[in-house]
């Protein structure tokens, strides 16, 4: 099946890490995303995993990936007031049609 | 490199009444997708495109909804009549083929009153 769900709302401090969760059902996935929306604009993707990698590290970004839970985090390192959006993650499988499914997005919020 | 143009940014029609989207997609890409976001969920596949050919619509309702790649580059989604429920975001995406990263556009918000 496919459904990919998320927390609604994670509330930081500026400075702090964030930490992202998500979980996916279709075993079968083969790369998981993670886009970026701001207000009033597309979504801007920040970093994508293979679905044979554990990790991957970006800068301040780091995905951790849990094949056996399904479950998908990214953790974002002294976090920032620019952070301040809804983050998405979305998986596909490679075939002739990739289509990403989305989950309903979780609103980052950082404090000042 | 220029991004995934899309216009117009803003449309408010009156229900039953129609009304187009235009996307433009990154130079090359052969694959193009319409997403619908309504507020407060992710974008969900409408349409995928490759180049001028349909992949995926099985989740466009066609009894009102149409879009169309004619020359492999641009594209079009059209609405027809609309209904309170088609309020939404509406994106278009591009990648270089099936199964590469996809770039989004800024997108069309329709609000249907």
């Amino acid at each position: 099946g496919e459904d990919v769900e998320q927390s609604l709302f994670l509330s930081v401090r500026e400075g702090d890490s964030s930490v992202i969760n998500c979980t996916y059902t279709d075993s079968s996935s083969t790369y998981l995303y993670w886009y970026k929306q701001e207000p009033g604009a597309g979504l801007q993707l920040l970093t994508y995993i293979f679905s044979n990698m554990d990790m991957k590290q970006d800068q301040r970004l780091t995905v951790l990936l849990n094949k056996k839970d399904k479950h998908l985090s990214l953790r974002i390192a002294d976090t920032q007031t620019g952070d301040s959006a809804i983050y998405f993650c979305a998986e596909s499988k490679y075939g002739a049609t990739n289509k990403l499914i989305f989950g309903t997005g979780t609103l980052l919020a950082v404090q000042p | 490199e220029a991004g995934v143009a899309q216009s117009p940014r803003y449309k408010i029609i009156e229900k039953r009444q129609s009304v187009a989207f235009w996307c433009n997609p990154i130079s090359g890409h052969a694959t193009l997708y319409w997403y619908q976001q309504i507020l407060g969920q992710g974008p969900k596949l409408l349409i995928q495109f490759q180049n001028n050919g349909v992949v995926d619509d099985s989740q466009l309702p066609k009894d009102r909804f149409s879009a169309e790649r004619l020359k492999g580059v641009d594209s079009t989604l059209k609405i027809q009549p609309a209904k309170l429920e088609d309020s939404a975001v509406y994106l278009c995406a591009s990648s270089l083929v099936s199964g590469n990263i996809q770039y989004f556009g800024a997108g069309t918000r329709l609000s249907v009153l």
